[in-house]
């Protein structure tokens, strides 16, 4: 079956400093991998995708994440913090073989301190 | 270019009541998707839209949950009766494809009491 791991509830960093957020995914043949991120009342917006090709994708806002086959992780990287990226971070997959179903993983709360 | 629409924004109903979500999707988008979000959870797929049909609806509760997409636009998302567990976001999304990035809309949050 199809899951998405992330294995921090909550992830805390220092404005400035470089930030990771954690996803391993479980899915047959090749994934399709996103990563959305989740402000308050507001609904989910995408971030960056994974489909093929170079391993390192750039997205939007500064953040970039590494696609790694033999440890089947996605982890959301971002060189220096800021503030206003403090929101609820989504991983998800989409199996290549069914359609559009993306899987999520439980959010990871990301906070940043001045 | 507008994004995906949703009405009414929140909802609080008590239990055994009906209830109804509205979905507009970004114009041109053929694939549009229902997903339920409980608090402390991501979002999980209840059914996908291909135009005006059905192509996923396996995680749907039939018993209660139905959708329509009739003339391949918008959408609604029905309830009836609804339950205490069924408190949660519901998030409408679009494609172009179902192969294409997914874009959601803010959500109906729902309160069952």
């Amino acid at each position: 079956a199809q899951s998405v791991a992330q294995p921090e509830d909550q992830v805390n960093v220092a404005e400035g400093n470089p930030l990771t957020v954690k996803c391993t995914y479980s899915v047959s043949g090749n994934p399709y991998l996103f990563w959305y991120v989740q402000y308050p009342n507001r609904g989910l917006q995408f971030l960056l995708k994974y489909i093929t090709g170079d391993n390192l994708v750039k997205g939007s806002y500064g953040f970039e994440a590494e696609f790694n086959k033999s440890q089947t992780s996605f982890h959301l990287k971002k060189p220096s913090a800021l503030v206003s990226d403090s929101a609820l971070y989504f991983c998800a997959v989409r199996d290549r073989n069914q359609g559009g179903k993306l899987i999520f993983g439980q959010g990871t709360e990301l906070s940043v301190k001045p | 270019e507008a994004g995906v629409a949703q009405s009414p924004r929140y909802k609080i109903i008590e239990k055994r009541q009906s209830v109804a979500f509205w979905c507009n999707p970004i114009s041109g988008h053929a694939t549009l998707y229902w997903y339920q979000q409980i608090l402390g959870q991501g979002p999980k797929l209840l059914i996908q839209f291909q135009n005006n049909g059905v192509v996923d609806d396996s995680q749907l509760p039939k018993d209660r949950f139905s959708a329509e997409r009739l003339k391949g636009v918008d959408s609604t998302l029905k309830i009836q009766p609804a339950k205490l567990e069924d408190s949660a976001v519901y998030l409408c999304a679009s494609s172009l494809e179902d192969t294409d990035t997914q874009y959601f809309g803010p959500g109906t949050r729902l309160t069952v009491l």
